[in-house]
């Protein structure tokens, strides 16, 4: 069964710095995965998809995702962290269920941004 | 282009009590469902539509019924409420039901409260 791990359940950066967010997936075929942030209060924003079009993935606000096969990775990584950014961001998959599709989440990453 | 649309945002019950969550969708979207996401739980499929009077239950689907008598519009039942179903409920919907490489969108939430 395709499964994702988000390895972290809390990051913390400095506002300018490096954000990386870790994503491994299980799977026996090439997955469809997907990036999701959610702002307090609101619902699932699409962040970014991975379609097996290019391994590179470039989404909104200035992340963006590299496929790795060989390591079962989906990272998320943005340059520089905004204050704006502070969020929980979910990795997803996609696996056929009961004739339809759904989505697999990870259980989330708490992402803080320090002044 | 207003997208998924939830109401209400909030709302508190009490046990043995039952209500409607509204879901409604402008972008002609084929597939529809529901999710709960509770803490250290991530977000759990409940029941989805992938189409016109067509329903199916999800991962967790006791105690809630869905109907989907137009494209548009997805309301979820809570037939008689408990305190384990207060969470924060999702609605999303994707352009297809089968193919994997479409993304949910998500509206906002309800955020309910069973005392």
């Amino acid at each position: 069964a395709q499964s994702v791990t988000q390895l972290g359940s809390h990051v913390s950066v400095s506002e300018g710095a490096l954000v990386l967010l870790r994503c491994n997936y299980s799977s026996s075929v090439p997955p469809y995965l997907f990036w999701y942030v959610q702002y307090p209060n609101q619902g699932l924003q699409l962040l970014l998809k991975y379609t097996s079009a290019a391994t590179l993935v470039k989404g909104i606000n200035g992340f963006e995702a590299e496929f790795k096969k060989s390591e079962t990775s989906f990272h998320l990584t943005k340059p520089s962290a905004h204050m704006s950014d502070a969020a929980e961001y979910f990795c997803a998959v996609t696996r056929p269920f009961q004739g339809a599709q759904k989505l697999v989440f990870g259980q989330g990453t708490r992402l803080t941004i320090n002044p | 282009n207003a997208g998924v649309t939830q109401t209400p945002k909030f709302q508190v019950l009490k046990t043995g009590q039952s209500m409607t969550l509204q879901c409604a969708q402008d972008m002609n979207h084929e597939y529809m469902s529901w999710y709960r996401q509770d803490p250290g739980m991530g977000l759990r499929l409940i029941h989805y539509s992938v189409g016109a009077g067509i329903t199916d239950q999800g991962e967790v689907p006791n105690g809630y019924n869905v109907s989907r008598s137009t494209t548009e519009d997805f309301p979820l039942r809570l037939l008689s409420a408990a305190p384990s179903q207060t969470s924060v409920y999702f609605c999303a919907s994707s352009y297809s039901g089968t193919a994997l490489n479409q993304p949910q969108h998500f509206g906002d939430g309800t955020r309910l409260s069973i005392l």
